[in-house]
């Protein structure tokens, strides 16, 4: 399967516990982005990334949480000291040069976090 | 602020008929709209997109919508429903000033019955 990889597909932890989350997107696409759905809600915008580079983050992104692509490839979400808020799916996506100017992303799985 | 609203949870129809799944958007700008979809533990799959151009644009598994900048509106269509078109529906956009980022609805869920 080329398509995006997002492990681990669940994570239950304690609150105050430290996640890390990682995104493999296909292969050629150099655009990767990271949202946050809870239930009964559409994906949130979290960060996105071109290449290595961060280009933007939403301010809900707090300083609780650090997301890194280090050689341009895959992704690694962190959250440090997490709390029962955080309980959500986080989908990760990637798009090539083209798909990201008309916003066809291609989402991954995501990875559902439960904090307890 | 920008903003989707998708105005039904749910929409239920029978298989063979008409559905519409409706959104509106509050956007600074000329927007780009999508329809996405998404399955029981599958990630959310694009489905069709307005940049520019023809109101009405045509998308995959048959799906149609319509730009109407009037009314503020992208509503999803398709004329004749399937059962395997039951799935939750999400309509996004993305404004012209943004790198991509997208601002998604609420959702909708789509219930066709046999």
């Amino acid at each position: 399967d080329t398509g995006v990889s997002q492990n681990p597909r669940h994570k239950i932890t304690k609150r105050g516990q430290n996640v890390t989350f990682r995104c493999d997107p296909i292969s050629e696409h150099n655009r990767l982005y990271w949202y946050r759905q809870t239930l009964g809600q559409g994906p949130e915008f979290l960060t996105y990334f071109q290449n290595e580079a961060q280009l933007e983050k939403s301010r809900l992104l707090s300083d609780r949480f650090s997301a890194e692509r280090p050689k341009g490839s895959f992704s690694t979400l962190e959250i440090q000291r997490t709390e029962q808020g955080d309980s959500a799916m986080y989908l990760c996506a990637s798009s090539s040069g083209q798909g990201a100017n008309t916003g066809e992303l291609f989402f991954g799985e995501g990875s559902r976090l439960t904090v307890l | 602020a920008q903003s989707v609203a998708q105005p039904e949870d749910q929409v239920n129809v029978a298989e063979g008929n008409p559905l519409t799944v409706k959104c509106t958007y509050s956007v600074s700008g000329n927007p780009y709209l999508f329809w996405y979809v998404q399955y029981p533990n599958r990630g959310l799959q694009f489905l069709l997109k307005y940049i520019t151009g023809d109101n009405l644009v045509k998308g995959s598994y048959g799906f149609e919508a319509e730009f109407n900048k009037s009314q503020t509106s992208f509503h999803l269509k398709k004329p004749s429903a399937l059962v395997s078109d039951s799935a939750l529906y999400f309509c996004a956009v993305r404004p012209f000033s943004t790198l991509g980022r997208l601002y998604f609805g609420r959702g909708t869920q789509l219930t066709v019955w046999p």
